[in-house]
């Protein structure tokens, strides 16, 4: 029974680059949700996706940042023209439904980017 | 804007000394409130959800309980390898994003 996947788990990019961050749900979760966790704060949130749908993305840097989830494949966060700032470990979470009151959101091991 | 902030940041126990941790939350309409365990290196483990004040639900040696404004997680004769952060997330009104606390790393001494 396969969790949230996520890859690569680290990353190493030079300033200016592109990185590409995946995730693939749990089995039968058809949300994702994507949060950012820099050195010494919490979690934040960034972008909350279904199939094909962007539902909220208010957690979004305005620039340089998007996200997807297609019909098919993992969704991918896409940081164009990498700066040191964004340096942090990025989470990929699933849930079944965001609407049910038996709402919980399962988080894979995390992507640790290093902008050198 | 929804709040949570838990304390202490860090505590320190004696194997077998059973302690509190505390989470602290403002939020519009509480659709939920979420302990997660995390571990250095790797992604938050769910522990559990509580919805309305007065709900309690335990797991081995934790036990967490609600009301209108803090969550405790209650740690019983906890060992090493609770050794932890735990972290403390709501979910508010139309929002469907955890709003998650800073954490509180647990270091439980043999």
């Amino acid at each position: 029974n396969a969790g949230v996947m996520q890859n690569p788990r680290h990353l190493v990019r030079r300033r200016g680059q592109e990185a590409r961050l995946r995730c693939s749900p749990m089995k039968g979760h058809s949300h994702v949700y994507w949060y950012r966790q820099l050195p010494e704060e919490g979690l934040k949130f960034m972008v909350y996706l279904q199939k094909e749908n962007i539902i909220d993305e208010s957690g979004m840097p305005k620039e340089r940042f998007s996200a997807e989830f297609p019909k098919e494949g993992p969704s991918i966060l896409r940081i164009q023209q990498v700066v040191r700032g964004d340096s942090a470990a990025y989470f990929c979470a699933s849930s079944t439904d965001s609407g049910t009151d038996s709402y919980e959101q399962y988080f894979g091991p995390g992507t640790r980017l290093t902008v050198t | 804007e929804d709040q949570v902030t838990q304390s202490p940041e860090a505590l320190r126990l004696q194997e077998g000394e059973s302690s509190s941790l505390n989470c602290s939350y403002t939020v519009s309409g509480l659709r939920g409130l979420f302990w997660y365990r995390q571990d250095p290196g790797k992604g938050p483990e769910f522990l559990f959800t509580l919805y309305s004040a007065g709900e309690e639900k335990e797991k081995e040696r934790l036990k967490a309980t609600l009301t209108k404004k803090e969550s405790f997680l209650h740690i019983t004769a906890p060992k090493p390898e609770d050794s932890a952060t735990y972290l403390c997330a709501v979910r508010g009104g139309s929002n469907y994003k955890l709003t998650f606390g800073k954490g509180t790393l647990l270091t439980v001494n043999p």
